[in-house]
């Protein structure tokens, strides 16, 4: 168990929904990274937070919003939903003063839009 | 850009053979790359890492990594496979641009058959 939770684990939905993913960090931790696993596209990162700020972003489409609580848990926010957008999708996190050296991934929570 | 090719999509080694894992790296500067293995239904584990040193990395579960510079490669090797190594096996390397994110290959499927 990496001390990185993640819910829901399965999440099934329409086209044109929103749904909204959380991830609970291991306990310390200050950064949380989403990443999108999908057959097409691999592992892609989405985007980064650190205490609350976003600090980096990557491949996210505009559809796709995140935030950072004061606890330091994370929502991925999806909306208008399509087809591609089924995937799994994983939260991490990483111990302070060590960047991302080292994450520790969540079991992830895999989406599939129909 | 940075980036990272893992040329196989398989891999098949009989148990107690040495296995090799391939990963190739393209980077502007000095490289900081990853392992990190994926079982079923599971979030992916950190395995090792190279940032500076000896060429020879040692990670978790008798896995090791080899540097090697002049070939931009980064393989990782076992000296006896484990039917339980079998798992997806992803190389990573750190955004040079922007520090707080890996780029991970397309991941290597590692089968080990008794």
């Amino acid at each position: 168990d990496s001390g990185v939770t993640q819910t829901p684990k399965h999440l099934i939905t329409a086209t044109g929904q929103r749904v909204t993913l959380r991830c609970s960090p291991r306990s310390g931790d200050l950064s949380v990274y989403w990443y999108q696993q999908s057959l097409d596209q691999g592992l892609q990162f989405l985007i980064q937070y650190y205490n609350g700020e976003e600090r980096a972003k990557g491949n996210i489409l505009e559809r796709f919003s995140a935030q950072q609580f004061p606890d330091l848990h994370s929502e991925l926010n999806l909306s208008s939903l399509e087809l591609g957008d089924s995937a799994l999708y994983f939260c991490a996190s990483s111990p302070p003063g060590t960047g991302n050296e080292k994450l520790f991934f969540g079991s992830g929570t895999q989406l599939s839009v129909l | 850009a940075q980036s990272v090719a893992q040329p196989e999509d398989q891999v098949n080694v009989a148990e107690g053979n040495p296995l090799t894992v391939k990963c190739t790296y393209s980077v502007s500067g000095n490289p900081y790359l990853f392992w990190y293995v994926q079982y079923p239904n599971r979030g992916l584990q950190f395995l090792l890492k190279y940032i500076t040193g000896d060429n020879l990395v040692k990670g978790s579960y008798g896995f090791e990594a080899e540097f090697n510079k002049s070939q931009t490669s980064f393989h990782l090797k076992k000296p006896s496979a484990l039917v339980s190594d079998s798992a997806l096996y992803f190389c990573a390397v750190r955004d040079m641009d922007s520090s707080y994110k890996l780029i991970f290959g397309s991941g290597t499927r590692l089968l080990v058959r008794p």
